[in-house]
């Protein structure tokens, strides 16, 4: 059962446009959720995060929203360049309470920004 | 400069031979995580360690072992590889169990013939 949904295995966009990345999750536990970045042949990279008691979380060009009733976060990356294609995971984790799970993945979806 | 470092970029194996992965970090983290990432499928959970000899079973555990001698060192075992093993393996470690960013190794990508 797949706890952490990206439903868009590509998408792409203008360079100059707004990238728009979605997430839903079904287990309402999750009360931090994380974006990873990964380039062909290389590791993951941390993106950014959000806490479940924000909304918004804004670093530079890439902002996440997170509606917890709709149990649905989104990526904003604005404006889009070049180096911005990758694939994006998003990732859930919850405090089990002295138990160890890790961080869930969504299966990424693969951004491309045309010239 | 935080580091993770796994010991082979690229395998090539042949069914039932014994396969090990190693992976180090320097950042003096308790916790360590094996991933493995196919496509279509995103990364799935192995197994992960929050201390030393400690290990805890992932998602997806059968087929695979691990060992934690040292706070730096975690190893991924393939005690008879298989074709369905062929995949990206990517270790991690953070220094928060479940809220912490996860810092990922450049991944070895192993194929079992």
């Amino acid at each position: 059962d797949q706890q952490v949904k990206q439903n868009s295995p590509s998408l792409s966009v203008q360079e100059g446009r707004i990238s728009i990345l979605n997430c839903d999750y079904t287990n309402s536990m999750f009360d931090y959720f994380l974006w990873y970045k990964k380039y062909p042949a290389e590791g993951p990279t941390f993106l950014i995060s959000i806490s479940s008691i924000k909304d918004k979380n804004e670093d530079g060009r890439f902002t996440v929203f997170l509606n917890k009733s709709a149990k649905h976060l989104s990526l904003h990356i604005v404006p889009s360049q070049p180096g911005d294609s990758a694939v994006y995971f998003c990732a859930a984790s919850w405090d089990s309470g002295g138990g160890a799970d890790g961080l869930t993945f969504g299966k990424g979806t693969h951004l491309i920004i045309q010239p | 400069d935080v580091k993770v470092t796994q010991s082979s970029r690229y395998l090539v194996k042949r069914t039932g031979e014994k396969v090990f992965l190693e992976c180090v970090q320097d950042m003096d983290h308790e916790n360590m995580f094996w991933y493995r990432q196919d496509p279509g499928l995103g990364l799935r959970l192995i197994y992960f360690s929050y201390d030393v000899k400690m290990k805890e079973k992932g998602d997806i555990p059968e087929g695979y072992s691990v060992s934690r001698e040292k706070k730096e060192r975690f190893s991924l075992i393939l005690e008879s590889a298989s074709t369905n093993q062929t995949s990206m393996y990517l270790c991690a470690s953070s220094l928060l169990i479940n809220t912490g960013e996860l810092f990922f190794g450049e991944g070895s990508r192993l194929t079992v013939l």
